[in-house]
């Protein structure tokens, strides 16, 4: 199974609205990554966990909080959000292991700020 | 500084045809390959990968080759599908395995029945 699951799969919220973005797998991995993906873009990585500790904050301004409450989960917390923050929010997670580094995708949350 | 580009943004071909997809990469250090498939509307779905101590690695009807003399990255699909359809980024990761993907641009293939 490398199935990384995210919830909602759509997000519509104000820019004064507080909401949290999911993302669970159950794989055994123990890395775990935040992307934002523009239109017609790349992902570009936000943040990075591994062993459930923050590892990588790629400079993301602080209305983003990620938190990782277990080797399982990943949350990403919103508040304050600006329109230019729409975009495709992507999890992945991964092994740790140098052999075996392939990040596995969820299907994202689509975030409309308003 | 780091980049990982790709040379076309659009690719079409007839189904049936083999598919060729290209990727720079700018970052000497990197060590470790991949290709996704990502589909309208879904995550990238991973396809293949390959680190910097080989020249080719296969799939089932895909084959991704590493020239690291010239920093080439390339993807073959063989007997492109309509279902192939996709845009498909290369990405890039350094020795450290800190993690971070770097991702190209990504080109979009389109399959004609």
């Amino acid at each position: 199974d490398t199935e990384v699951t995210q919830t909602p799969k759509h997000l519509v919220m104000g820019m004064t609205n507080k909401k949290s973005l999911k993302c669970e797998q159950h794989m055994g991995h123990r890395a775990m990554y935040w992307y934002k993906q523009k239109a017609k873009k790349p992902p570009e990585l936000m943040f990075v966990y591994s062993y459930e500790k923050l590892s990588i904050n790629e400079s993301v301004p602080s209305r983003f909080s990620p938190e990782c409450p277990n080797s399982s989960l990943l949350n990403l917390h919103l508040h304050a959000l600006q329109p230019e923050d729409s975009a495709l929010y992507l999890c992945a997670s991964s092994q740790v292991d140098r052999e075996k580094r392939e990040q596995y995708f969820g299907p994202g949350t689509r975030l409309t700020v308003t | 500084g780091e980049s990982v580009g790709l040379h076309l943004p659009t690719l079409s071909v007839q189904e049936g045809d083999n598919s060729i997809i290209n990727c720079a990469y700018s970052n000497s250090a990197s060590d470790y390959f991949i290709w996704y498939k990502q589909e309208s509307g879904k995550g990238p779905q991973f396809i293949i990968d390959i680190r910097s101590n080989m020249d080719k690695r296969q799939g089932q009807r895909v084959t991704v080759l590493l020239n690291k003399t010239v920093k080439h990255l390339s993807l073959q699909i063989a007997a492109t599908q309509p279902g192939d359809s996709a845009v498909y980024f290369c990405a890039e990761q350094g020795s450290s395995n800190t993690g971070k993907l770097i991702f190209g641009q990504g080109t979009t293939l389109q399959v004609k029945p």
